[in-house]
């Protein structure tokens, strides 16, 4: 099974500060994806990456930053946080732009800024 | 008209009951359908594809309407384990969405004893 590894399960920042969230799938998938998730507004998608080096932002990115330097792994930042990025954030990958293929998520990262 | 509809819920049953969810979604040229489900405070896990033929696995059945745009989830012999929230995919055909799965908000499912 494809494993889908979100670096913190529970963070708590301040607002202001540089915020990173960390992804890393084990299967040599092409996509990655950064959703967030809040109560009455489902699944929002922030930013995606098709491959390595490259980035396309989702419905949702202002406020948010991505890299992927490397194929297995896609960090989301968040550059000043704010109080309203108080958030479940998850992070999926899926094999390829193959439209036959669901998303493999990550256990999430409930982030709480203060 | 949004593009992945679902009723909100919840949908409270009893242990053992039959239990269907609808989904509707507004492009026609969607071609891959899912149903995830989502446990409290959990990530979404991929439950089934929904092939336009129909297809089932154990006590889940899936359907397709393509004419009409719908996406159905029939549940028999409903288990306490099976309270969590369904959602339904598509993937998206527009602009930057396309090739993307596009989520449904979610039903939610609550079985009780």
């Amino acid at each position: 099974d494809v494993k889908v590894t979100q670096s913190s399960r529970y963070l708590v920042k301040r607002t202001g500060e540089k915020v990173f969230l960390e992804c890393v799938q084990d299967m040599d998938h092409e996509n990655m994806f950064w959703y967030r998730q809040d109560p009455g507004l489902g699944l929002r998608l922030i930013y995606f990456s098709y491959d390595v080096k490259m980035k396309e932002k989702g419905d949702i990115p202002e406020g948010y930053s991505v890299s992927r330097e490397k194929k297995e792994r896609f960090s989301l930042i968040l550059e000043s946080a704010s109080t309203n990025q108080t958030s479940m954030y998850l992070c999926a990958s899926r094999l390829s732009r193959d439209v036959n293929y669901g998303y493999t998520f990550g256990s999430g990262t409930r982030l709480t800024v203060v | 008209r949004k593009e992945v509809e679902q009723d909100p819920g919840p949908f409270n049953v009893p242990e053992g009951a039959t239990v269907a969810f609808n989904c509707t979604y507004s492009n026609s040229a969607s071609q891959s359908f899912f149903w995830y489900r989502q446990d409290c405070r959990k990530e979404p896990k991929l439950l089934m594809s929904v092939y336009s033929s129909g297809n089932e696995d154990g006590r889940f059945t899936a359907q397709l309407n393509r004419a009409s745009q719908y996406i159905s989830l029939l549940i028999r012999d409903s288990k306490l384990s099976d309270s969590a929230t369904y959602l339904c995919v598509v993937n998206g055909v527009n602009g930057g969405s396309q090739g993307n799965l596009i989520f449904g908000k979610g039903t939610k499912l609550s079985v009780k004893p």
